[in-house]
Order: structure tokens, then C-alpha cells, then sequence
């Protein structure tokens, strides 16, 4: 079965980084990009950042909300996703979804995990 | 980037019909046939429903179809059930590995 499991979720002061990882199981995670999703309390979805697989060179973009704060990565080794977060802000508070990228849609989506900024 | 257009609500009756759209511009909907909409419900993970403008994947009912024409994209639920009740969302890709949500739409079965 095709899964996404989200974690290193928590509460953080303003400023401050964390990191979050996705453990994908059940595919080949090495053919596949992979994005990050975020949603805040109450509100809707937003695409965060995403990742190529390795004949595209690895390839990471972001939205402008979080660029040059958040950094994507990926091991294939592991199968694991990671999202590097730093400088984070009151208005980075979400749930955060890891989810499989099939080139034109997101297929499979992590349970999220919750990131709380604040003081 | 600026978020897709929905309307906040929707409702119908079950068995009715129910139209969300959803307009963007040529930099996204416009511009590619890579329109995707998903379904919510309260707590959990948004869930993948209609792919490329009109592709339904592997167990999604027939009753969820999606259209698109300029900058607009569709999605029409029909034949209403208690379980439809939820938020849907369109995606579009838009352009340099980026991709746009809408707002949101909540959809209730009265």
C-alpha cells in the first residue's frame, strides 16, 4: 500500500527552524517529485515547495511565501522527504502535508504533521 | 502568485447536482490542462478526485467530472450524497515547477 507518514512537527519561537520528514513506503519513491503542502487554521491549501527526482536533476522550487527561508530535500537511499525550515514566522503556522508529485496532479498525501510559531 | 478564484459555498440536495468553479489566468488554468481538484473532509488529508482538467484516478466515483473552458476550470458533482459534503479545492500547475491552489470551497448536502 502507497503511504506517507509526516513527522517532526511542534511548537517554535519566531525565528526559530525546524525540520520536517516524510517516510514514504509502497512505490518507488526515486521515479516520483515530491511536494510539500501547508494549511493554516481555518484556512485553505498552499503549495509550498517542490522537488524533481534525479534525471531531472534534483530540482527544488518554492513559493515566493518561503523562499530563501525553507529549503526542500530528499534522500532516495531512505525514501524520505525532508523540509528544512528557518526564520520561521507566526504566519508559517499550518499543518504541513507531504505529498507524492505525478507530474500534473498530487496523488498521495502524508497525514500531516502541525508546526505552531509563536511566543 | 496569486490564489485561484472558487466560491466560498456551494449546497444542494441529495440526488441534485452541484457546479465549482474555479478561474485562474493564462499563466495557469489557462494555460496548461493540468487542473486537479480535491476533496477534504473535517481533520483529515485532502484526497486526489479529478486530474488533467477530467481524469478521475482508480476509485473515484463517476459522479465527480471536471471540465475546463479559457481561464476557467469545472467541477460537477452529481447524483449528491450525505458523504460529498466537504471542502474541494482546485490546483493548477503554473508554469517553472510551480503550482497554484484555490481558496477552497465548502460543499453542503442540505
Amino acid at each position: 500500500e502507497v503511504h506517507l507518514v509526516d513527522s517532526g512537527g511542534g511548537l517554535v519561537q519566531p525565528g526559530g527552524s525546524l525540520r520536517l520528514s516524510c517516510a514514504a513506503s509502497g512505490f518507488t519513491f526515486t521515479n516520483h517529485y515530491m511536494d510539500w503542502v501547508r494549511q493554516a487554521p481555518g484556512k485553505g491549501l498552499e503549495w509550498v515547495a517542490r522537488i524533481t527526482n534525479k534525471p531531472s536533476s534534483y530540482t527544488a522550487n518554492y513559493a515566493a511565501s518561503v523562499k530563501g527561508r525553507f529549503t526542500i530535500s530528499r534522500d532516495d537511499s531512505k525514501n524520505s522527504l525532508s523540509l528544512q525550515m528557518n526564520s520561521l514566522r507566526t504566519e508559517d503556522t499550518a499543518v504541513y502535508y507531504c505529498t507524492r508529485d505525478a507530474f500534473t496532479a498530487l496523488d498521495v498525501w502524508g497525514q500531516g504533521t502541525m508546526v505552531t510559531v509563536s511566543s | 502568485q496569486s490564489a485561484l478564484t472558487q466560491p466560498p459555498s456551494v449546497s444542494g440536495s441529495p440526488g441534485q447536482s452541484v457546479t465549482i468553479s474555479c478561474t485562474g489566468t493564462t499563466t495557469d488554468v489557462g494555460g496548461y490542462n493540468y487542473v486537479s481538484w480535491y476533496q477534504q473532509h473535517p481533520g483529515k488529508a485532502p484526497k486526489l478526485m479529478i486530474y488533467e482538467v477530467s481524469k478521475r484516478p482508480s476509485g473515484v466515483p463517476d459522479r465527480f467530472s471536471g471540465s475546463k473552458s479559457g481561464n476557467t476550470a469545472s467541477l460537477t458533482v452529481s447524483g449528491l450524497q450525505a458523504d460529498d459534503e466537504a471542502d474541494y479545492y482546485c490546483n493548477s500547475y503554473a508554469g517553472s515547477n510551480n503550482f497554484v491552489f484555490g481558496g477552497g470551497t465548502k460543499l453542503t448536502v442540505l
